[in-house]
């Protein structure tokens, strides 16, 4: 197994475009989570999931953002009509859920709104 | 805002010397965690403390916990150029591995 996998990498688009990112976790990891961080800041949870259902939202995700995991395998994080303040990078991990000790990181999916 | 926050924001040392960097925090924890992020990647998990542990040890890491203060260290001794790195505390109150609360980080780096 490779890790949890992001793509893409980098991803420069504009205002008011949408944009999506998909995060394939470790395979047999059942939970997943998104975070978000910004230049100089830890990261901030997002949202995570079990399986497919997603269980958790923070008040961060506003209603431009969604996730979904529509197998419980890999999920995608959509932002539509992006703004400048969404410019961060997004970090996906995994992790067992019963008696896990540590959630795997991906290397994040830099995105820059001009 | 966020849980934890460390302590100093940045560290600057010789290779051959000792970092260490403190975490405080606001909340009763189940957990807290240590990661390293470098530049522009991912965070990669370093060792994770207990609320009823006290010390831990993993290489040249140590971590502490004061439970009674909130507060944590990470000891790195004996630190390489390759430790250059931001590292990050991470607390969690319950028993979702993957759900923290992180600090803002230290950035430490290594002079050769």
């Amino acid at each position: 197994d490779t890790g949890v996998s992001q793509d893409p990498r980098h991803k420069i688009t504009k205002r008011g475009q949408n944009v999506t990112f998909r995060c394939d976790p470790i395979s047999e990891h059942n939970r997943l989570y998104w975070y978000r961080q910004t230049l100089g800041q830890g990261p901030e949870f997002l949202t995570y999931f079990q399986n497919e259902a997603q269980l958790e939202k923070s008040r961060l995700l506003s209603d431009r953002f969604s996730a979904e995991r529509p197998k419980g395998s890999f999920s995608t994080l959509e932002i539509q009509r992006t703004e400048q303040g969404d410019s961060a990078m997004y970090l996906c991990a995994s992790s067992l859920s019963k008696g896990a000790t540590e959630a795997f990181f991906g290397q994040g999916t830099r995105l820059t709104v001009v | 805002s966020q849980q934890g926050e460390e302590d100093p924001q940045a560290l600057s040392i010789q290779e051959g010397e000792n970092a260490t960097m403190n975490c405080s925090y606001k909340t009763s924890i189940n957990n807290l965690q240590w990661y390293r992020q470098n530049s522009g990647r991912g965070l990669v998990h370093l060792i994770l403390i207990r609320s009823n542990e006290r010390e831990k040890h993993s290489g040249r890491l140590r971590v502490t916990l004061d439970t009674s203060k909130k507060s944590s260290s990470l000891l790195i001794t004996a630190s390489r150029a390759a430790d250059t790195a931001s590292y990050f505390c991470a607390t969690d109150a319950g028993t979702n591995a993957g759900k923290s609360t992180f600090g803002d980080g230290t950035t430490l780096t290594v002079k050769p």
